[in-house]
């Protein structure tokens, strides 16, 4: 079975600061992996996904993560936050088998602090 | 394009009430889905399609019913809202159960 854990509900960091939001990750095939975002009363947002090669994943507005089998991890970065990054970050996981489904972590709310 | 619509954004309903939440995409996708997302607990599936004519229970579906006639319609139907159904509603397509899922804004329901 598959499953997503993010790492802390809540983080927060200063404007200009390295922003961090973690996920780990479990599944018994090779996965597709996915970090959405989702600004207050809104539907998510697909901001980068990883599917094959690059395990380097660049997304919009300055994000980017990182596929790393051996921890099972799939991190969220970018280096300088700014106000409008406030929001909420889902990690999420696909099994590459046709049964599988979408799995989502339970959120990390992202606060900026001026 | 439009992408995913939902309709109503917000509702109110008494308990016992029925009430029909509408989903349409227009990216011809074949898998649509219909999420509830409550505080702490992430996105949980309650009902998916496949295709046209094709449905199947997600991780939380009691109280809820879907129906997929056309491609591009996904309606989910609360028989009878219960307070616990209180929640916001977000549907979802994607060209095939494993691409990337295209939200919806959403629809915030509270039952009373």
């Amino acid at each position: 079975a598959q499953s997503v854990t993010q790492l802390g509900s809540h983080v927060s960091v200063s404007e200009g600061a390295l922003v961090l939001l973690r996920c780990n990750y479990s599944s018994s095939v090779p996965p597709y992996l996915f970090w959405y975002v989702q600004y207050p009363n809104q539907g998510l947002q697909l901001l980068l996904k990883y599917t094959t090669g690059a395990t380097l994943v660049k997304g919009i507005n300055g994000f980017e993560a990182e596929f790393k089998k051996s921890e099972t991890s799939f991190h969220l970065t970018k280096p300088s936050a700014h106000m409008s990054d406030a929001a909420e970050y889902f990690c999420a996981v696909i099994s590459y088998s046709s049964a599988s489904k979408i799995i989502f972590g339970s959120g990390t709310r992202l606060s900026i602090r001026p | 394009n439009a992408g995913v619509t939902q309709t109503p954004k917000f509702q109110v309903l008494k308990t016992g009430q029925s009430m029909t939440l509408q989903c349409a995409q227009d990216m011809n996708h074949e898998y649509m889905s219909w999420y509830r997302q409550d505080p702490g607990m992430g996105l949980r599936l309650i009902h998916y399609s496949v295709g046209a004519g094709i449905t199947d229970q997600g991780e939380v579906p009691n109280g809820y019913n879907v129906s997929r006639s056309t491609t591009e319609d996904f309606p989910l139907r609360l028989l009878s809202a219960a307070p616990s159904q209180t929640s916001v509603y977000f549907c979802a397509s994607s060209y095939s159960i494993q691409g990337e899922p295209y939200f919806g804004p959403g629809t915030r329901l509270t039952v009373l």
